[in-house]
């Protein structure tokens, strides 16, 4: 069975340090990963993802990725956060032979200036 | 470019009663999926759409039912409502290319059952 664990329910900032949300991953077949952002009241909002090749991957907003096979981990990290950032940040799974996300539980991310 | 449209946008309904939400996917997008998002969860799946026909479904009873139409739109039923049904239903469309084409998710039904 798949399953995606977020490590940490709610992270906290100061505007311009760095962020790092964990996401970590159980999978029997090669991952697709996903990282989306939702912000209240909306639907969510795709960052990046990382299906094959080069397993840093460069989102939006300046964000990015790394898939560590060796770690099963797939950590979402911004070098200096921005008060736009705060907002709710899943990291996803599904794999070659389907489309289904499977999510995790979510992590709130709160800017402080 | 029309994103995915979802509505209503709240609903509240009472316990026993059915509920209809409704999906406008993007323009050029052929596929739909349903996410069940219960409050501090991740959105969970319910089922996806291709060609008018059921195509998967994830671990939700019989009583949540869905349509697709020619025109790709969708609607989510859910008949005999309970109180942990509340929830944020979302509604993703896709292009669907066979390897994992991104979804783009609307904005969400909120139903709270009373």
């Amino acid at each position: 069975a798949q399953s995606v664990t977020q490590l940490g329910s709610h992270v906290s900032v100061s505007e311009g340090a760095l962020v790092l949300l964990r996401c970590n991953y159980s999978s029997s077949v090669p991952p697709y990963l996903f990282w989306y952002v939702q912000y209240p009241n909306q639907g969510l909002q795709l960052l990046l993802k990382y299906t094959t090749g080069a397993t840093l991957v460069k989102g939006i907003n300046g964000f990015e990725a790394e898939f560590k096979k060796s770690e099963t981990s797939f950590h979402l990290t911004k070098p200096s956060a921005h008060m736009s950032d705060a907002a709710e940040y899943f990291c996803a799974l599904s794999s070659y032979n389907t489309d289904k996300l499977i999510f995790g539980t979510g992590t709130r991310l709160q800017v402080f200036p | 470019e029309t994103g995915v449209t979802q509505s209503p946008t709240h609903l509240i309904k009472t316990r026993g009663q059915q509920v209809t939400l409704r999906c406008s996917s993007q323009s050029g997008h052929n596929t739909v999926s349903w996410y069940q998002q219960a409050l501090g969860q991740g959105p969970q799946f319910i089922f996806q759409y291709y060609r008018e026909e059921e195509n998967g479904r994830g671990n939700f009873p019989p009583r949540f039912s869905g349509l697709q139409f020619p025109n790709y739109s969708s609607e989510l039923n859910v008949n005999a409502l309970e109180l942990d049904d509340s929830a944020l239903y979302l509604c993703a469309s896709s292009i669907r290319q066979g390897n994992n084409s991104p979804l783009h998710f609307g904005n969400g039904t909120r139903l709270t059952v009373t």
